[in-house]
């Protein structure tokens, strides 16, 4: 059974950091893209930002709205990606949910965490 | 960047009656379209992938059609357990991009 537990949320103030961790089992995450998508009630689902595999040299790609403030990262031997989150402003509000690819499947965001919780303000 | 056009923004139905959703992409993303469905307090739950794909252990009455850029979903006979939001997601390009989202109520 696939799990992904998403934790490090909270309240944190803005231009404030903050950073994610989501921890998986059920499936062989070194061979799964891993994605952050988030979800609040202004903006909806928004992809945020992915990380490849090893054989792509780690490739990370953000949304225009994240883009150099947040970084992906992974570790494959802890099962885990994460999401580093800086310069926080209050549309980054939200819930912030992990979430695997297996590049070539059509399936897009098959599994979700129950998601962690982020809210900025002052 | 596609956008992607979602409506209705929300609709009731009695139940048995039929629900169409549609989603309208910016750009030509042949059938890269997803469909989800997210009840309150949970994570969206993928109902039918890219090609049109009613994902395993989902029910038939639910369906999509669509290609290039006029993607519909659709639930047949609804039942008032399908109360829920429904998204649409483009995985063509990215960024993936989601629909805005329909609210479905039952009358």
């Amino acid at each position: 059974e696939v799990k992904l537990e998403e934790s490090g949320g909270g309240l944190v103030q803005p231009g404030g950091s903050m950073k994610l961790s989501c921890v998986a089992s059920g499936f062989t995450f070194s061979n799964y893209w891993m994605n952050w998508v988030r979800q609040s009630p202004e903006k909806g689902l928004e992809w945020v930002a992915e990380i490849r595999l090893k054989s792509n040299n780690y490739a990370t790609h953000y949304a225009e709205s994240v883009k150099g403030r947040f970084t992906i990262s992974r570790d494959d031997s802890k099962s885990s990606v994460y999401l580093q989150m800086n310069n926080l402003r209050a549309e980054d509000t939200g819930i912030y949910y992990c979430t695997p690819h297996y590049y070539g499947s059509s399936a897009w965001f098959a599994y979700w965490g129950q998601g962690t919780l982020v809210t900025v303000s002052a | 960047e596609t956008t992607v056009t979602q409506s209705p923004a929300s609709l009731s139905v009695a139940t048995g009656e039929k629900v169409t959703i549609r989603c309208i992409t910016s750009t030509d993303i042949d059938d890269d379209m997803n469909w989800y469905q997210q009840k309150p307090g949970e994570p969206p739950k993928l109902l039918i992938s890219e090609g049109n794909t009613l994902r395993p252990g989902v029910p038939s009455r639910f369906s999509s059609s669509g290609y290039g850029t006029d993607f519909v979903f659709t639930i047949e006979n609804t039942l008032s357990e399908d109360v829920a939001d429904y998204y649409c997601l483009q995985s063509d390009n990215m960024p993936y991009t989601f629909g805005g989202g329909t609210k479905l109520e039952i009358k």
